[in-house]
Parts: structure tokens; C-alpha cells; sequence
């Protein structure tokens, strides 16, 4: 079964402290990963993807599959990346025809 | 906003009745998807078209969930004799299918209470 595991509900930092939100799946073959975030009153929309191994807002992401861990990193939390983030697994490869998602880490970035 | 759009944002319905949400997918998009969403969690697959087929349900969508996509454009989520389990946030997605990963766009979600 496919399965996405944030242990985290809540997490709050202070701004300009590093910050990782951590995430766990489970899936038999080859997964694709995506960070989603929701920002107060606002859509939710992708923050990145494992494939394009890009840097958005100053988040990155390793997929690690000995682990089978998405962890999302920031050096330095700014207070406007306070928001809900969700780690989502899509099992089909080249499409995201279905995607199973966390239960959601609650980010707060204390000035 | 030419992103994807929801209606109604808001629903109230007694237990028992009949409701219906609309999706306006970005126009060129022609992968539909619906998910739900109860306080908590994550959102939820519920099913996904390509174009007007149905391609996928989930074991979530019982057989008083319908929904249609009749010309490959919009489409609806109908649930039938709601009960006080199907108050969530429903969410619409929609993506181009392409040979290469195309990004899922969100909706703002409509949010069904059921009383």
C-alpha cells in the first residue's frame, strides 16, 4: 500500500533558524515525491518535486530511498514561510495520476 | 483568476439531501481530478478524469458520490442523501497530460457541513 508519513503535526521555529520538516513513504516501486504547501487562505499549490532537484523559496529536498525519507530543508526560516506543508507520493511514474498525501506538518516561524 | 475554480466555496446542507459542487479546470487542461479533505488530514483521492473518462475511482467514493465530466470541460461531484461523514473540503485539480510530469493545479476547495 502506498503510504505518506509526517510525524510532525506541529513545528515552530524561530526566523533564521534551519528548519526540516520530515517525511516517510512507503511504496514497492519507484516513486515520484512532491512537497505541497497552503499558505493562510490560499490554494494549495507545489513547492517542489524530487526530480527536478530544484531549489524553490530557499527549500530543498533529497529523496532517500534507503530510508525511503523526503525531508524538506531551509538553512535560514523566514516568518512568510509559515504555513501547512504536505508531502505527497505519486505512484505512477511521468504523470501525477492519483497523489497520496500526508496528513500535513503545521509550519510557524516565530520573528 | 484563470486558475482552477470552485463553486460553491461554502455549503450547508441538511442530512439527507442532495448536493452538487462544480469545477472549472484551467482550459487547456484536459486531467480532471477530485480529492477530499477532512479536518486533519490530507487531501484524499477521490477519482480523476482524462478529458469526459472516468479513468479511476477510489474506494472512498461510495455509490452515493457521482461525478461527471460530460464534454472533457467541467464537471460535477453529486452526493446523494449526504450524511454528517461527508462534511470536508472538496478539492478539484487539474493538470495537462503529457509524456513528461505536469504540475496538478488546486482549487480553492468547496467546503461541505452537513447538519
Amino acid at each position: 500500500a502506498q503510504r505518506v508519513t509526517q510525524p510532525e503535526k506541529l513545528l515552530s521555529v524561530f526566523k533564521g533558524a534551519p528548519v526540516e520538516l520530515k517525511c516517510n513513504y512507503s511504496y514497492s516501486g519507484s516513486p515520484e515525491l512532491f512537497w505541497y504547501v497552503q499558505y493562510s487562505r490560499q490554494r494549495l499549490q507545489l513547492l517542489l518535486r524530487h526530480i527536478s532537484r530544484e531549489s524553490i523559496k530557499g527549500f530543498t529536498a533529497d529523496l532517500n530511498k534507503g530510508e525511503t525519507s523526503f525531508h524538506l530543508k531551509k538553512p535560514f526560516a523566514q516568518e512568510e514561510d509559515s504555513a501547512m506543508y504536505y508531502c505527497a507520493l505519486a505512484p505512477s511514474q511521468g504523470g501525477s495520476e492519483k497523489l497520496v498525501f500526508g496528513k500535513g506538518t503545521k509550519l510557524t516561524v516565530n520573528p | 483568476d484563470t486558475g482552477v475554480s470552485q463553486n460553491p466555496r461554502h455549503k450547508i446542507t441538511k442530512r439527507g439531501q442532495n448536493v452538487t459542487f462544480r469545477c472549472d479546470p484551467i482550459s487547456e487542461h484536459n486531467r480532471l481530478y477530485w480529492y477530499r479533505q477532512t479536518l486533519g488530514q490530507g487531501p484524499e483521492f477521490l477519482t480523476y478524469f482524462q478529458n469526459e473518462a472516468q479513468l479511476e475511482k477510489s474506494r472512498l467514493l461510495s455509490d452515493r458520490f457521482s461525478a461527471e465530466r460530460p464534454k472533457g470541460s467541467f464537471s460535477t461531484l453529486e452526493i446523494q442523501r449526504t450524511e454528517q461523514g461527508d462534511s470536508a473540503m472538496y478539492l478539484c485539480a487539474s493538470s495537462l497530460s503529457q509524456v513528461v510530469w505536469t504540475e496538478a493545479f488546486f482549487g480553492q476547495g468547496t467546503r461541505l457541513t452537513v447538519v
